[in-house]
Parts: C-alpha cells; sequence; structure tokens
C-alpha cells in the first residue's frame, strides 16, 4: 500500500536550517508529482511547494521568499526539503503528500504523509 | 493572492445532512477537491474533480459544483463524521495550490 513516511522535523532557532526527507514506498514515485504542505498548530493546511516529474519544475508559495528548496531522488524514492532562515512563523507539521491526476489532467494532492513537526524557536 | 472561502463551523445532528460550501472565483475553471482531518491525522481525500468519490469513501460524501461555488455533502451524517474538512483547488493555469481555510463539522 501507498506509504509516506517523513522525517528531519525537529526543534530549530530562528535563522537556523532543517532538511526534510521522505520515503515514498507501494507506488511508482517517479510516475508522480509531490508536495510539501505544512499546518500550523491550530491552522489550516498551507501549501509550500511542489515539483514536477524527475527533478523537472519546481513551484513555491509566495511566503517560501527564497528560503526553501524542494527536491527528490526517483533513485530512492525520495523527496526532500531543505528550510534555511527559518523563522518562527514556519512552525508547523511538514506533509509530505503525493499528487495524482485521477484521469482530470490536472494534479492534486491524493495521499499524505504522517508529517514531521518543525518548531522554530529561540 | 487566490483564496477560497469555506465556513469556519458547520453543526448537525446525526442523520441529518451537512453541507459544506467554498467559494473561489476560480473554481468554473478549476477543480475542486475535498480533504477530511481528524484530530491528530493526516488529511485524506474525499471528493476530486468536483463531483468523483475516491473508493472506500463511503456514498453519503457527494460534491457538486455550481459557478464559483463547490458543496460538500454529507448525507445522514454519522458521529464518526465529525472532522475538520478542506477545499482545494489552483490558481495560475493550475501550478499554485490553494486550500481554504477549513470548515469545523460538528454533530451534535
Amino acid at each position: 500500500q501507498v506509504q509516506l513516511v517523513e522525517s528531519g522535523g525537529g526543534l530549530v532557532k530562528p535563522g537556523g536550517s532543517l532538511r526534510l526527507s521522505c520515503a515514498a514506498s507501494g507506488f511508482r514515485f517517479s510516475d508522480y508529482y509531490m508536495s510539501w504542505i505544512r499546518q500550523a498548530p491550530g491552522k489550516g493546511l498551507e501549501w509550500v511547494s511542489h515539483i514536477d516529474f524527475s527533478d523537472g519544475a519546481k513551484y513555491y508559495a509566495d511566503f517560501v521568499e527564497g528560503r526553501f528548496t524542494i527536491s527528490r531522488d526517483d533513485a530512492e524514492n525520495s523527496l526532500f526539503l531543505q528550510m534555511n532562515s527559518l523563522r518562527v512563523e514556519d512552525t508547523a507539521i511538514y506533509y509530505c503528500v503525493r499528487e495524482g491526476t485521477w484521469g482530470s489532467g490536472s494534479y492534486f494532492p491524493d495521499f499524505w504523509g504522517q508529517g514531521t513537526l518543525v518548531t522554530v524557536s529561540s | 493572492s487566490y483564496e477560497l472561502t469555506q465556513p469556519p463551523s458547520v453543526s448537525v445532528s446525526p442523520g441529518q445532512t451537512a453541507r459544506i460550501t467554498c467559494s473561489g472565483d476560480a473554481l468554473p475553471k478549476q477543480y475542486a477537491y475535498w480533504y477530511q482531518q481528524k484530530p491528530g491525522q493526516a488529511p485524506v481525500l474525499v471528493i476530486y474533480k468536483d463531483t468523483e468519490r475516491p473508493s472506500g469513501i463511503p456514498e453519503r460524501f457527494s460534491g457538486s459544483s455550481s459557478g464559483t461555488t463547490v458543496t460538500l455533502t454529507i448525507s445522514g451524517v454519522q458521529t464518526q463524521d465529525e472532522a475538520d474538512y478542506y477545499c482545494q483547488s489552483a490558481a495560475d493555469g493550475g501550478i499554485y495550490r490553494v486550500f481554504g481555510g477549513g470548515t469545523k463539522l460538528t454533530v451534535l
């Protein structure tokens, strides 16, 4: 079955860096777009970034402002998010999310990992 | 920036019908998707392409679309349906994913 397992979260000081990883299994990883979506404590869902096939086009939410970099390793079935210059407002659960089309012609989030908590605090 | 608007909360009694709306200017041109999130759990897709239901999602969940509003309808609501529900669509030709603010469904 589809599994997405995130790791790399933790406590970091403002201005610090973290690298999140996501190990995928149960599907052909290279056939799917992948995303990171976050959820601040007690708040709603917020798209962070997504990457097309095979380390192709990458897109970021406006609030990223060049601080984050998404990447993927199809040989290792893995997704990454390098986060630099972290801010207190980046505190959230970060979900690794698969994106499929289901025949619609448009990619959308269809399966979510359990998330990894990133806490930015001094 | 593009926004999707949902009511913060909806309350119904068991067995009644719950309707959760999501409004956005681009919804006539972009599909909408709905996710259910229970406390401490990851979101789960319950409706895709405005009206389609993934396998394994109960038939009481349905979606509809009219102009700039999409609606998630849960017929015969059960206590286990109590959760947060989020709509999602896209902006800028489908590049940027956008979520509604979420609706907390309370089953009284």
